[in-house]
């Protein structure tokens, strides 16, 4: 159990579009959703996370007009890269937790970004 | 604050050699959990261990295992008579209020 999705494995996109990425926990009530961003040969950093029917808490320097976080159901988060430039492209992360002591995460296949 | 350090940029073996892995964490909470994870080439995370901080048994998985230290505040991580699969980035995270990640250390594993 505790499979987490995300669609689509990869995207290309041109400069100035926006682009949205979904993120499904398949067997389980999510009860909040974490998204992160890796750049080539490095960590994966903490974006924002996100409760159902709450505002997503974003990280300091990560900016919430341009990263449009929803967290519409317990089994769904989307991401949307809005007005995408060069510099967001990425691998973008997602995961999510069930309520427990360890608050767990239980982490996506990853999307890859690429903006032309 | 939070702070994970993986010592180890890169570490480059030949096939059945044991690899070491180092993890040393900072953090003023008395209760949290400690992972490593493995991400292939192709990105997917795979979970391969947690720990919390009320269980300093060291533990054996395989040709992997841990050894976490609480009073030097060091989860290691090691790979026995390694293998070419086991190429991949390692990552060790620590959670308490957030999940942090290490900056990662990259297995080379030569045949």
């Amino acid at each position: 159990g505790a499979v987490v999705s995300q669609h689509p494995s990869w995207v290309i996109c041109k400069s100035g579009t926006s682009v949205k990425i979904e993120c499904r926990s398949l067997d389980f009530q999510a009860t909040t959703m974490f998204w992160y961003r890796q750049f080539p040969k490095q960590s994966l950093m903490l974006m924002a996370t996100s409760n159902e029917g709450s505002k997503a808490t974003y990280e300091q320097g990560v900016e919430k007009d341009k990263f449009l976080i929803n967290h519409a159901s317990l089994t769904l988060s989307t991401l949307t890269v809005t007005s995408a430039h060069p510099e967001d492209s990425s691998f973008y992360i997602c995961s999510a937790s069930k309520r427990s002591p360890s608050n767990e995460q239980y982490f996506g296949p990853g999307t890859r970004l690429t903006v032309t | 604050a939070q702070k994970v350090t993986q010592a180890q940029t890169e570490i480059s073996v030949v096939e059945k050699e044991d690899v070491t892995l180092d993890c040393v964490y900072e953090t003023r909470d008395t209760t949290y959990y400690l992972f490593w994870y493995k991400q292939p080439p192709s990105g997917e995370l795979v979970f391969l261990i947690r720990r919390n901080s009320f269980d300093e048994q060291n533990e054996i998985s395989g040709r992997y295992s841990w050894n976490f230290q609480k009073s030097t505040s060091s989860f290691n991580f090691t790979i026995t008579a390694s293998q070419v699969v086991d190429s991949a980035v390692y990552f060790c995270a620590l959670n308490d209020y957030k999940l942090s990640f290490g900056a990662g250390t990259t297995v080379t594993v030569r045949a």
